[in-house]
């Protein structure tokens, strides 16, 4: 089946404990990104890539990471994450560009 | 700057009845456009897409519709139906396969029954 996988779901943090969000696409896409979902603010991008070793910013970028050193993996890194980093967070990929991105399912993040 | 507005943070109709959600854009160089489905719990799901170069795409119960002059465009759902409830983003991109999809803040769908 194709499709985005995240892990983990849900995750409970304390402030300053680095995290990683991983994200992995089985559908052979050039391009995968990270998004963030805040209410009142819709969907932000924090990070894309559009081929393995390329990554830019998106427009939400401080305080994130994010690596790709294998087409069908794109890990989100937090490395000391902060209160205001709770959020709900989608990684998506593509074909090409950023057109018909296919979305995984949500990663649910609270940072105490 | 807000470049993808959906102004509507919610609309309610009934079942059967047409449902329309607006999306306004101010970047004149987007040039393709979508509308993403979301249901609580799960990402959000493609929809429907239409290029500059067209007016209106259909697909089954869904039409989009652009108007470039007025940087606007609308999401038709006849007949609209209890499950369709949802929340719908409208994104934009740029020129020729552009890097970044720009959405904006949804605009949750209820049909009653």
């Amino acid at each position: 089946e194709a499709q985005v996988t995240q892990n983990p779901r849900y995750l409970i943090t304390v402030t300053g404990k680095k995290l990683t969000v991983t994200c992995s696409q089985n559908m052979n896409h050039e391009y995968m990104s990270w998004y963030r979902q805040d209410p009142g603010l819709g969907l932000r991008q924090i990070y894309y890539s559009m081929n393995v070793e390329v990554t830019d910013k998106g427009d939400v970028p401080e305080g994130y990471k994010v690596s790709r050193k294998e087409k069908r993996n794109f890990p989100l890194i937090l490395e000391s994450p902060s209160p205001n980093q709770t959020s709900l967070y989608f990684c998506a990929s593509s074909f090409w560009g950023a057109e018909t991105q296919y979305f995984g399912p949500g990663t649910r993040l609270l940072v105490l | 700057d807000q470049q993808v507005k959906q102004n509507s943070p919610s609309l309610s109709v009934q079942e059967g009845r047409i449902s329309i959600l607006n999306c306004d854009y101010t970047n004149s160089m987007f040039d393709y456009f979508l509308w993403y489905k979301k249901y609580p719990a799960e990402g959000p799901t493609f929809l429907i897409s239409i290029s500059s170069i067209k007016d209106k795409n259909e697909d089954g119960r869904f039409t989009v519709f652009l108007n470039k002059s007025a940087k606007h465009l609308s999401l038709h759902i006849v007949p609209s139906q209890p499950g369709d409830s949802a929340v719908y983003f409208c994104a934009a991109s740029g020129r020729g396969g552009s890097e970044k999809l720009v959405f904006g803040k949804g605009t949750k769908l209820t049909v009653n029954p």
